[in-house]
């Protein structure tokens, strides 16, 4: 069963308007990470941010922000003034400490941002 | 300084071929892993290895062999490529042991093409 689930599968945007990604995920562990990945047309994959399960606090780094919600399971991304080079498919992902699962990324199926000029 | 890198970046190769893919990390991590992105970019898990041994093993033909000659390099070998092997493969490292949820660096990937 899919753990991370991304249901916008593209979103379509006008330069300088802001974009939020949602992720909702799964899991039975009270000690696990999330994860946000960058995926450029150029393919490569870019880690953007890690969060652990006992930190909720919002984070902020320069147009990025990122909401967490144990209450709702929800890790969202956004990015505030969307620019041209922000076109990608982004990936939410989760690492669980649980065992069986340890050391896995457990990806979603990511969300094509599109940014037009 | 490439930090994680992969080679070739794109094979092309017919049907029943044996291939193989390369990846290096220069960050002194202990753990490595490879990961499959097929047609629809959905990414899963194949392998990871730490400090030379085999710690994941997923539901993987065993057409699929990785070797680790040492903690640095990860190699993947491909037997008897099927069409359904075509897809991108991410190398990746991760600095903690075996186990870990540490933050995963990727690599470029490589583009397989079976015909």
């Amino acid at each position: 069963a899919q753990k991370v689930t991304q249901a916008q599968t593209e979103i379509s945007v006008v330069e300088k308007e802001d974009v939020t990604l949602d992720c909702v995920y799964e899991t039975r562990d009270t000690t696990y990470y999330l994860f946000w990945y960058k995926q450029p047309p150029s393919g490569e994959l870019v880690f953007l941010i890690r969060r652990n399960s006992f930190d909720e606090q919002n984070e902020i780094s320069g147009r990025y922000s990122w909401n967490f919600q144990k209450s709702t399971s929800s890790f969202n991304f956004t990015i505030t003034a969307s620019q041209v080079v922000d076109s990608a498919v982004y990936f939410c992902a989760l690492s669980e400490a649980a065992t069986d699962s340890w050391g896995k990324l457990q990806f979603g199926a990511g969300t094509q941002v599109v940014v037009t000029p | 300084d490439t930090a994680v890198s992969q080679t070739p970046k794109y094979l092309v190769t017919q049907m029943g071929n044996d291939k193989s893919i390369k990846c290096e990390q220069n960050l002194g991590h202990d753990t490595m892993y490879w990961y499959k992105q097929d047609s629809k970019k959905f990414l899963k898990i194949m392998f990871s290895y730490n400090n030379k041994e085999l710690i994941i093993n997923e539901t993987v033909p065993n057409r699929f062999s990785p070797k680790s000659p040492d903690k640095a390099h990860l190699n993947l070998h491909i037997n008897s490529l099927e069409l359904g092997d075509s897809a991108v493969y991410f190398c990746a490292s991760s600095p903690g042991g075996a186990r870990t949820t540490d933050t995963q660096y990727f690599g470029p990937g490589t583009r397989l093409t079976v015909l």
